[in-house]
């Protein structure tokens, strides 16, 4: 399978706990996002890199939340001290940013947190 | 920032009809996609559409990029069971590789 995976695909955990989220996106492409996505809404963008260098933040990524990519290739997501509120799926997409491309988004299956 | 609104939020049809949903932005886009999701899994990608006034085909999918460059509409024909689920669109802005989603469409069906 050489699509965007994600782990874990599931993750409980109890408030104030850290959780860490792996992205591996798809072997060629040089950008790699995360979203958040709760209930009945659509993905809201996090963040994004362009191969190891992360080049937007949005305000949703409080202090708590950081992400890494350190050989541009796979990147994590963790957040710190979880509250309740950040229980959503965690979605991970890449692309291939290029002269002859649009940089379409490809998604992983998502990582769903419940914070207890 | 910008906002998608999507409609109709959701959707009931009988098996073989026809669908239509639209997307409208207060924001020009110069890329829109439409992605669809199943449950508990990420959104997959159906059409993507580059020029204001794009007609672009999937099998039975029709997605259209508004003139106005405003709004985005998606068709499904002869609608199947395998269609069920929430689609999304999403647009894009000059320069700005980063998605912007809308809240979606869900579409059930009866048989």
């Amino acid at each position: 399978d050489t699509g965007v995976s994600q782990d874990p695909r599931h993750k409980i955990t109890k408030r104030g706990q850290n959780v860490t989220f792996r992205c591996d996106p798809i072997s060629e492409h040089n950008r790699l996002y995360w979203y958040r996505q709760t209930l009945g809404q659509g993905p809201e963008f996090l963040t994004y890199f362009q191969n190891e260098a992360q080049l937007e933040k949005s305000r949703l990524l409080s202090d708590r939340f950081s992400a890494e990519r350190p050989k541009g290739s796979f990147s994590t997501l963790e957040i710190q001290r979880t509250e309740q509120g950040d229980s959503a799926m965690y979605l991970c997409a890449s692309s291939l940013l290029g002269p002859t491309n649009t940089g379409e988004l490809f998604f992983g299956e998502g990582s769903r947190l419940t914070v207890l | 920032g910008q906002q998608l609104n999507q409609s109709p939020q959701s959707m009931f049809i009988q098996e073989g009809e026809d669908v239509s949903m639209n997307c409208t932005s207060s924001s020009i886009f110069n890329t829109w996609l439409w992605y669809k999701q199943d449950p508990g899994e990420g959104p997959v990608l159906l059409i993507a559409l580059y020029k204001a006034g794009e007609l672009t085909s999937n099998g039975r999918l029709t997605a259209q990029f508004g003139i106005t460059r405003k709004d985005s509409f998606l068709n499904i024909s002869a609608s199947i069971p395998s269609d069920v689920g929430i689609y999304f669109c999403a647009g894009s802005i000059q320069g700005a590789q980063k998605l912007v989603f809308g809240q979606g469409t869900r579409l059930t069906i009866n048989p």
